[in-house]
């Protein structure tokens, strides 16, 4: 089986420029998470889905970053506009069911200068 | 909502030496318990799973500790070598038993270094 794949695996962009980065979980999980990884702040959550619903849009991170499940199999995670603080390691994570543990993506580097 | 507190952030040991790390929890309805690991540069690892049904879960070179009544959760490492080096974090979930949403609250990672 494959795991769980994210594309790209380092991003470089200009401040105020809108990214989109893209997670495919692994087959027949049903719930997906993407986070935010800095040394300062750790593990934040962005957005979860269940069932391709969304179950948490991570509160503070509404206003510019925003999370689709189109499909079971596909996720985007669009930044808009970034800003430098943005940049940090952006997980994709998915799970079977309650109780699972959460498979991890190799993660994607985002710098934004 | 859950919070978990992780501790050390920081630890160096010896190769051959235990490392303890440990984490408490606020949510008593907490049933899932992970502890993973992450290696320079790479993403996370899951390194054992612990049910709040079991107190003491061992592992290849660890064991894990769940003390319900004072909601801590502690890894135990015997004999660290120095592949062991990385990152640890250990998550928290409540799953769905209360009907709460299947997210996992992280602690803050303690990043160990095994010196040979």
């Amino acid at each position: 089986d494959a795991g769980v794949t994210q594309t790209p695996r380092h991003e470089v962009a200009e401040k105020g420029q809108t990214i989109i980065l893209k997670c495919e979980p692994v087959s027949g999980h049903n719930d997906l998470f993407w986070y935010r990884q800095t040394k300062i702040q750790g593990l934040e959550l962005l957005s979860y889905f269940r069932s391709k619903s969304l179950m948490e849009d991570g509160g503070a991170f509404k206003d510019r970053f925003k999370a689709e499940m189109l499909n079971s199999s596909f996720s985007t995670l669009k930044i808009q506009p970034t800003e430098p603080k943005d940049s940090a390691v952006y997980l994709c994570a998915s799970t079977m069911d309650w109780g699972y543990e959460q498979y991890f993506g190799p993660g994607t580097r985002l710098t934004v200068l | 909502g859950e919070q978990v507190e992780q501790r050390p952030p920081h630890l160096s040991v010896r190769e051959g030496d235990s490392a303890v790390i440990t984490c408490t929890y606020t949510d008593p309805n907490s049933y899932y318990f992970f502890w993973y690991k992450q290696e320079p540069g790479a993403s996370l690892q899951l390194l054992m799973k612990v049910f709040s049904s079991t107190e003491i879960n061992e592992g290849q070179g660890f064991t894990v500790l769940l003390n319900k009544k004072d909601k801590r959760l502690s890894l135990n490492l015997t004999a660290a070598h120095p592949g062991d080096s990385a990152a640890y974090f250990c998550a928290v979930s409540a799953g769905g038993a209360t009907g709460g949403n299947n997210k996992l609250t992280f602690g803050q990672g303690t990043v160990l270094s095994v010196i040979p």
